[in-house]
């Protein structure tokens, strides 16, 4: 069956440094991945899309980057922020009205 | 732009009672999704729909959950009897397009517990 894992760990980073979340899938094609980040007691908030033919994208702090081969995409976070602490999710979806699927999440702190 | 809204916000009742979820989505979004999150994991589709008609509800237990969307804009889920194991917090999301290639956006959910 088609599994998105991520690691259910708790990730602990100085701030200033970088940290990088893993999302791993298998038995999934995916057209296009996506990254959410979710505070306690709110919605997911969309961050990135990354397509299937693309290797890396970025947006100001953030990069990602989808490996099809390995299955697998790397979330990272350069000089972080104790404000950058939250959940981070993947999702992906294997193409047109495909239903998005949600990994677990994996929780970052921030420790200023 | 106003969000996504939802209400109530939490909701404790009683097993095998009813309750319903109310979702107002962005404007001009044709596709509304709702989301069941189970504390410490991640949100499971249960059923998409495209302006008003339903595109995927392979994961909705029907036999307890319907949901709507009247005019193809707000959405109402509702759960007929609740079970323990419904505790969980609802999401409502839209999008402009229902491929998701913009990402969704969500509301802030509603907590329900069932005691």
């Amino acid at each position: 069956s088609q599994k998105i894992e991520q690691n259910s760990e708790a990730l602990n980073i100085q701030e200033g440094k970088t940290a990088t979340l893993t999302c791993n899938y298998t038995n999934y094609s995916p057209a296009y991945l996506q990254w959410y980040r979710q505070d306690p007691g709110r919605g997911p908030v969309f961050l990135l899309l990354i397509r299937e033919n693309e290797k890396e994208k970025r947006k100001e702090r953030l990069k990602v980057t989808f490996d099809t081969t390995l299955k697998q995409s790397l979330f990272h976070i350069t000089a972080s922020q104790p404000a950058d602490s939250a959940t981070y999710l993947c999702a992906m979806n294997s193409g047109g009205y495909q239903k998005v699927t949600f990994g677990t999440g994996t929780k970052l702190q921030v420790i200023p | 732009e106003a969000g996504v809204a939802q209400s109530p916000r939490y909701k404790i009742i009683e097993k095998r009672q009813s309750v319903a979820f109310w979702c107002n989505p962005i404007s001009g979004h044709a596709t509304l999704y709702w989301y069941q999150q189970i504390l410490g994991q991640g949100p499971k589709l249960l059923i998409q729909f495209q302006n008003n008609g339903v595109v995927d509800d392979s994961q909705l237990p029907k036999d307890r959950f319907s949901a709507e969307r009247l005019k193809g804009v707000d959405s109402t889920l509702k759960i007929q009897p609740a079970k323990l194991e419904d505790s969980a917090v609802y999401l409502c999301a839209s999008s402009p397009a229902g491929t998701g290639i913009y990402g969704y956006t969500f509301g802030s959910g509603t907590r329900l517990t069932v005691v």
